[in-house]
């Protein structure tokens, strides 16, 4: 166990539809991550948030939106659903914005779009 | 941004040889590379990481090499195993810039033939 917590492990959703997916991070860090990866495709980076702010995006689309909350899980909201956004969705977490130890992912959530 | 390029994509060794894993990045304000490992289904875990200030970093079997000037890092792996068989990442990241997040190349899949 990382210490990340993701949840739900599966999803599967039909085109068009809205799904959260929830992450909790390890004890101690401040620093949330989102990440995207499709079949065959590297480690995609969304969106940062630290301490309850957005910090960095990346290649996050519109439909998608995030949040972390006072108590610093964080959720990723996917709307209006497209079977190209089946992917495993990591949540991943470091002490500061910078990391610089590295992230401690979570294991992931496999969103499966139909 | 950050571009980060990972040479090979696959990569095949017999047990007991080396490999070695190429990745260049872009932004020569970049200042700390880790590696992850990724088995099949599972998290990305890191394995061994370097900051911009080492030219070389050894833990066991692993190596990791730094080359600032040119702006390319290097995973080495030996006397391989078959557990060692696994998809690994590079990613780079600008440790204490505005963003830190971290950008990861594509992923070079290693198999260990016994």
């Amino acid at each position: 166990d990382s210490g990340v917590t993701q949840t739900p492990k599966h999803l599967i959703t039909a085109t068009g539809q809205r799904v959260t997916l929830r992450c909790s991070p390890r004890s101690g860090d401040l620093s949330v991550y989102w990440y995207q990866q499709s079949l065959d495709q590297g480690l995609q980076f969304l969106i940062q948030y630290y301490n309850g702010e957005e910090r960095a995006k990346g290649n996050i689309l519109e439909r998608f939106s995030a949040q972390q909350f006072p108590d610093l899980h964080s959720e990723l909201n996917l709307s209006s659903l497209e079977l190209g956004d089946s992917a495993l969705y990591f949540c991943a977490s470091s002490v500061e914005p910078g990391g610089g130890y590295g992230y401690t992912f979570g294991s992931g959530t496999r969103l499966t779009v139909v | 941004g950050e571009n980060v390029e990972q040479h090979p994509s696959t990569l095949s060794v017999q047990e007991g040889d080396s490999a070695v894993i190429k990745c260049t990045y872009s932004d020569s304000a970049s200042n700390y590379f880790p590696w992850y490992k990724q088995e099949l289904g599972k998290r990305p875990q890191l394995i061994i990481d370097i900051r911009s200030n080492v030219g070389e970093k050894k833990d066991q079997r692993i190596a990791v090499t730094l080359n600032k000037t040119a702006k390319h890092f290097s995973l080495h792996i030996t006397e391989t195993q078959p557990e060692d068989s696994a998809v690994y990442f590079c990613a780079v990241m600008n440790y204490g810039g505005s963003q830190g997040n971290l950008i990861f190349g594509k992923g070079t899949k290693l198999s260990v033939k016994p």
